[in-house]
């Protein structure tokens, strides 16, 4: 039963274009949302957040969008560098527990 | 401030043997989660301790067990190793949620992670 959803295990973008990376969730007691970038050999690196009570959170190139009603997370990258290329983890917390989607690989083109 | 560290980076071992793999949080950190990463399998959660108990565990078999010590210094156990086991496992820190800061609990710093092989 998987409660955190990331539905595209990869995503191609062309450089300085938007990059949109999805997350859909079904446990409604989930109340803050974390994206995590992983480089292979790395372990993942937090990138943003945002709590149940807001529905945009934005931090230079990356906002995340939050639709409650729809239980769905995206991560908007823009523009979209080289260095972006790596796998996104979509991540959702209720107490002391966090669960992790399955990642979206992210390749950015030249 | 030093990240998590994680030792040993690499290892490989044969079916039917036992593996310990050791983390150490970020100072000041009293929460350390484990993780299993494969391909298509996202982050897969093993257990969290939190001040030398364990206070949550994922759908892991017994195989997996963990431990913490009391400068909060954690690792993680794998008997009877199978040919599955092999992936990258991840260690991450958290500091205490704290009144009223959402964030503070939440946000999880990993290691570098160990990947085991199991041939």
């Amino acid at each position: 039963d998987q409660q955190v959803k990331q539905n595209s295990p990869s995503l191609s973008v062309q450089e300085g274009r938007i990059s949109i990376l999805n997350c859909d969730y079904t446990n409604s007691m989930f109340d803050y949302f974390l994206w995590y970038k992983k480089y292979p050999a790395e372990g993942p690196t937090f990138l943003i957040s945002i709590s149940s009570i807001k529905d945009k959170n934005e931090d230079g190139r990356f906002t995340v969008f939050l639709n409650k009603s729809a239980k769905h997370l995206s991560l908007h990258i823009v523009p979209s560098q080289p260095g972006d290329s790596a796998v996104y983890f979509c991540a959702a917390s209720a107490g002391d527990k966090i669960i992790f989607g399955k990642g979206t690989r992210l390749h950015i083109l030249p | 401030k030093a990240g998590v560290t994680q030792t040993p980076r690499y290892l490989i071992k044969t079916r039917g043997q036992q593996v310990t793999l050791s983390c150490s949080p970020i100072s000041g950190h009293r929460s350390v989660s484990w993780y299993q990463q494969t391909p298509g399998q996202g982050l897969q959660f093993l257990f969290e301790y939190f001040s030398e108990t364990q206070r949550n565990k994922g759908n892991f078999p017994g195989r997996f067990s963990g431990r913490q010590f009391s400068n909060s210094r954690s690792e993680m156990n794998v008997s009877t190793l199978e040919l599955g086991d092999s992936a990258l496992y991840l260690c991450a820190s958290s500091p205490v949620r704290t009144s009223g800061d959402l964030s503070s609990y939440n946000e999880q710093f990993f290691g570098p992670g160990t990947r085991l092989t199991v041939l």
